[in-house]
């Protein structure tokens, strides 16, 4: 069947450095994927997709990475900051149009 | 605020009875989608609705559980006979078209 996963549960990083969150994903005709970012007590927000003929975006402090040969997926945020941290899940495309997302990894930021 | 608007935030209820959650998504998106999410999982995908007709269930959603969009617009979500298992963040989302989909930011049920 299809699923989604992620590499780390956890991520702890500095503020100012990079951080990059993976996700593996299987058996996928995804025609997209999406990264949102939760905050605890909130629904899920949006941050950026890539569609499957892409193999990167980049939006404001963040860049999407996708390669579909080894069905993998990342998120990188620059220069992270304290209101970086969150839950952060990787999303694809299910075939009844609807989301199948991983279970997360929560990111800290350290001052 | 023109996002996705859930009512309740939070609920409280006992084993066995009935709960009724509605959820506003944004005006102009015709998909409409509920999800579950427990402590720690994402998010799991219950049902949509593409305008009034819902088109897909997952086999997640037990007949103790009905989702309705009577006009194309708010739906709402109904579990009858509570049981603790039931107890999860309830999720709304809307989208345009079968991409981006936009959460509101759910109901939070208990089931004591």
């Amino acid at each position: 069947g299809e699923s989604v996963g992620l590499h780390l549960p956890t991520l702890s990083v500095q503020e100012g450095d990079n951080s990059i969150i993976n996700c593996a994903y299987s058996n996928s005709a995804s025609d997209y994927f999406i990264w949102y970012k939760q905050e605890s007590g909130k629904g899920p927000q949006f941050i950026i997709d890539i569609r499957s003929n892409m193999d990167k975006r980049q939006g404001q402090r963040v860049t999407v990475l996708l390669n579909k040969t080894v069905k993998h997926l990342s998120l990188q945020i620059a220069a992270t900051q304290p209101g970086d941290s969150a839950v952060y899940f990787c999303a694809k495309g299910g075939s009844q149009g609807n989301l199948i997302f991983g279970k997360g990894t929560k990111l800290s930021v350290k001052p | 605020d023109t996002g996705v608007s859930q009512d309740p935030r939070h609920k409280i209820t006992k084993r066995g009875q009935n709960v009724t959650f509605r959820c506003d998504p944004i005006s102009e998106h015709n998909r409409l989608y509920w999800y579950r999410q427990t402590l720690g999982q994402g998010p799991e995908f219950l049902t949509y609705f593409q305008n009034e007709a819902q088109l897909e269930k997952s086999r997640l959603l037990s007949d103790r559980f009905s989702a309705e969009r009577p006009k194309g617009s708010f739906s709402t979500l109904e579990i009858q006979r509570t049981e603790q298992g039931d107890s999860a963040m309830y999720l709304c989302a809307s989208s345009p078209d079968r991409a981006e989909a936009f959460f509101g930011q759910g109901t939070r049920l208990t089931v004591v």
